[in-house]
């Protein structure tokens, strides 16, 4: 069975940083491409960051490109989001979600909260 | 970036009607267009990708269509779980993008 799961969130005062993480099993990690999406309490989804399978290869949203830095260790499995420079406009639950063959997200993680407020 | 448009916001219907939500993308996605449900508490989950391809596990009163920049999400039958919130996103350019969401609400 597939597998994600997020760790990492909790409460950050602005200004701050947190590193999310996204444990993956029941697949080859190496051979997919992940991506992190958040959505804000009550709002949409915003797509926020993606990495290709050997990690040399990365995007971000406009809204956090410089402040957030994804990366993913395919040894342990695992996808990490460094964020820094936190607003309170990043509160929101973070998703990793598996780019399947077909090319959109077959698979996600539970979802993990980051809440910025002092 | 390309915008994504999704309409109505709210669509009430009682269980057994057809539900048709409807993504407007600001520029032609071709049919590089998908469609997510979100039940409260959870991640979303692949329903129609590529415009008109259900996911696995899918079942076949989910139904997509369109390309360009019109698109249409068709629920035969409603049954009590799809009562959500549904998504279309776009994967024709980056940054990638979502809709705002049509959540399907118990009339």
């Amino acid at each position: 069975e597939v597998q994600l799961v997020e760790s990492g969130g909790g409460l950050v005062q602005p200004g701050g940083s947190l590193r999310l993480s996204c444990a993956a099993s029941g697949f080859t990690f190496s051979n997919y491409a992940i991506h992190w999406v958040r959505q804000a309490p009550g709002k949409g989804l915003e797509y926020v960051s993606a990495i290709n399978t050997n990690g040399d290869s990365t995007y971000y949203a406009n809204s956090v490109k410089g402040r957030f830095t994804i990366s993913r260790d395919n040894s342990k499995n695992t996808l990490y989001l460094q964020m820094g420079s936190l607003r309170a406009e990043d509160t929101a639950a973070y998703y990793c979600a598996r780019s399947g063959r077909s090319g959109w997200y077959d698979s996600w993680g539970q979802g993990i909260l980051v809440t910025v407020s002092s | 970036e390309i915008v994504l448009t999704q309409s109505p916001a709210t669509l009430s219907l009682s269980p057994g009607e057809r539900a048709t939500l409807s993504c407007r993308a600001s520029q032609s996605v071709s049919s590089y267009l998908g469609w997510y449900q979100q039940r409260p508490g959870q991640a979303p989950r692949l329903l129609i990708y590529d415009a008109s391809n259900r996911a696995t596990g899918i079942p076949a009163r989910f139904s997509g269509s369109g390309s360009g920049t019109d698109f249409t999400l068709t629920i035969s039958s409603l049954e009590p779980e799809d009562f959500a919130v549904y998504y279309c996103q776009q994967r024709s350019d980056w940054p990638l993008t979502f809709g705002g969401g049509t959540k399907v609400e118990i009339k």
